[in-house]
């Protein structure tokens, strides 16, 4: 069973510093997804990652695959109150590429 | 497109009554997916269907859960007899399986369900 780990859980960070979140699988994939979800509502997908050292960046959020060492990072830089929401990070396993598992989020809350 | 449209948005039931949510997914889209998120188990996938056939289902938790895609643009999710444990966020998402290298599912708004 494919299982996928996020670290931290919770993160608070400080507006104008930089953090990063941490997604570890535990078989081989082809693809991850980072999603992004504000408190009562959907899912939002942020980026797709297909190749070892994959690499995509939208405006303070940049994140990156390496796939060898079955780990993703989700880089913010400069943080700001509207990047406050829960990140996820989920992964396709090779057995069954339209099954998505998801990490359990890591929710961000941005203070002044 | 309106994206993956669910009702109701919420759902506030008395234990033992049935449940059905609804989901209309994206024109075009031919896997359709139903999870569930509550705090401790997080985003749990439920079931999956393909053109309206069901997959995988091993994520049912039990056989109160029961799921059906009669046609290309409506799917289904009861629970009967709903229990308190089933109190949860439903959300359904669909897929074009075309674009699934370049994008993920479109995830509806969800069914906040909550059993008394």
């Amino acid at each position: 069973e494919l299982k996928v780990e996020q670290n931290p859980l919770f993160l608070s960070m400080q507006e104008g510093k930089n953090y990063t979140i941490y997604c570890n699988y535990s078989t081989t994939s082809d693809r991850l997804y980072w999603y992004r979800q504000d408190p009562g509502k959907s899912l939002e997908s942020l980026f797709v990652l297909l190749s070892n050292g994959a690499v995509k960046q939208e405006g303070r959020l940049m994140a990156s695959l390496d796939t060898k060492a079955r780990l993703s990072t989700l880089h913010i830089t400069a943080a700001v109150h509207d990047l406050s929401a829960t990140y996820f990070c989920a992964v396709v396993s090779r057995s069954n590429d339209y099954k998505l598992s998801f990490g359990a989020g890591t929710t961000v809350t941005v203070r002044a | 497109d309106a994206g993956v449209i669910q009702s109701p948005r919420h759902e506030v039931t008395e234990m033992g009554q049935e449940v059905t949510l609804r989901c209309k997914p994206i024109s075009g889209h031919d896997y359709l997916f139903w999870y569930r998120q509550t705090m401790m188990r997080g985003l749990e996938l439920l079931i999956y269907f393909n053109n309206n056939v069901p997959i995988d289902d091993s994520g049912m938790p039990e056989d109160r859960f029961s799921a059906k895609m009669p046609n290309a643009s409506f799917s289904t999710l009861k629970i009967q007899p709903s229990e308190p444990r089933d109190s949860a966020v439903y959300f359904c998402a669909s897929q074009n399986s075309r674009d699934r290298v370049k994008y993920g599912y479109t995830f509806g708004s969800g069914t906040r369900l909550t059993v008394v």
